[in-house]
């Protein structure tokens, strides 16, 4: 079945280091791929997506590559801020899989920690 | 804001009793889904409608069923609760339900099952 495998958190970087989340995923068909982050006590909010291979998302400085080959989907920043600390999940949507349905399923969360 | 709203924000009930979780998307999004956040379990989906509609299940306890109003707000009922059912629940929405989509998510609902 499908699936999402995130690195083991957490993650605690001081301020303006380089962040790297790894997320690999094993789908049947087509899948898009995202981001979502969680900050305490809020719900998620997409951080960003691709929908197909080689697509990169970005948004706020973070940058994730749609790589079919190696199955992947890493989470890079190259300079975080304490801001950035949260619980970051990687999550797919197999369209094939599932009829287009949406469903997502993710991976078990990342937490974040920046130090000041 | 996601535009998605929930409620309770907290619920705290006893074992064998029932809850209604309520959701209203955004507006213009004719596709909710319900999710189940636990430490054991992650965040798994539970179901999702669209217009009405059942459109896709996962792994949703026969003890808990939604549904999706005409004015498309949608409620999941939880039943004969036990201590496991003790999470965060998140609804999200999004325009059309496909596998593309951004899906936009409340900001939960808190059971805590005694």
């Amino acid at each position: 079945g499908n699936s999402v495998t995130q690195m083991e958190g957490p993650v605690t970087l001081s301020e303006e280091a380089f962040l790297t989340i790894n997320c690999t995923y094993t789908a049947t068909g087509y899948p898009s791929l995202f981001w979502y982050v969680q900050y305490p006590g809020e719900g998620l909010q997409l951080l960003l997506k691709a929908t197909k291979a080689d697509d990169k998302g970005s948004n706020k400085g973070f940058e994730a590559t749609y790589r079919k080959e190696t199955t992947s989907f890493h989470l890079e920043k190259g300079s975080v801020q304490v801001s950035d600390s949260a619980v970051y999940f990687c999550a797919l949507s197999d369209r094939l899989g599932s009829g287009n349905t949406g469903k997502l399923i993710f991976g078990q969360g990342t937490t974040l920690q920046v130090k000041p | 804001d996601s535009g998605v709203t929930q409620t309770p924000k907290h619920l705290i009930t006893a074992t064998g009793q029932r809850v209604t979780l309520r959701c209203s998307p955004r507006s213009g999004d004719l596709s909710v889904y319900w999710y189940q956040q636990s430490l054991d379990q992650g965040l798994q989906f539970l179901i999702q409608y669209y217009n009405g509609e059942e459109r896709a299940k996962g792994n949703i306890l026969e003890r808990f069923s939604a549904q999706q109003f005409p004015d498309l707000h949608s409620e999941l009922n939880l039943s004969s609760l036990e201590l496991g059912d003790s999470a965060l629940y998140f609804c999200a929405s999004s325009a059309t339900g496909g596998g593309v989509e951004t899906q936009y998510f409340g900001p939960g609902t808190r059971l805590l099952v005694l």
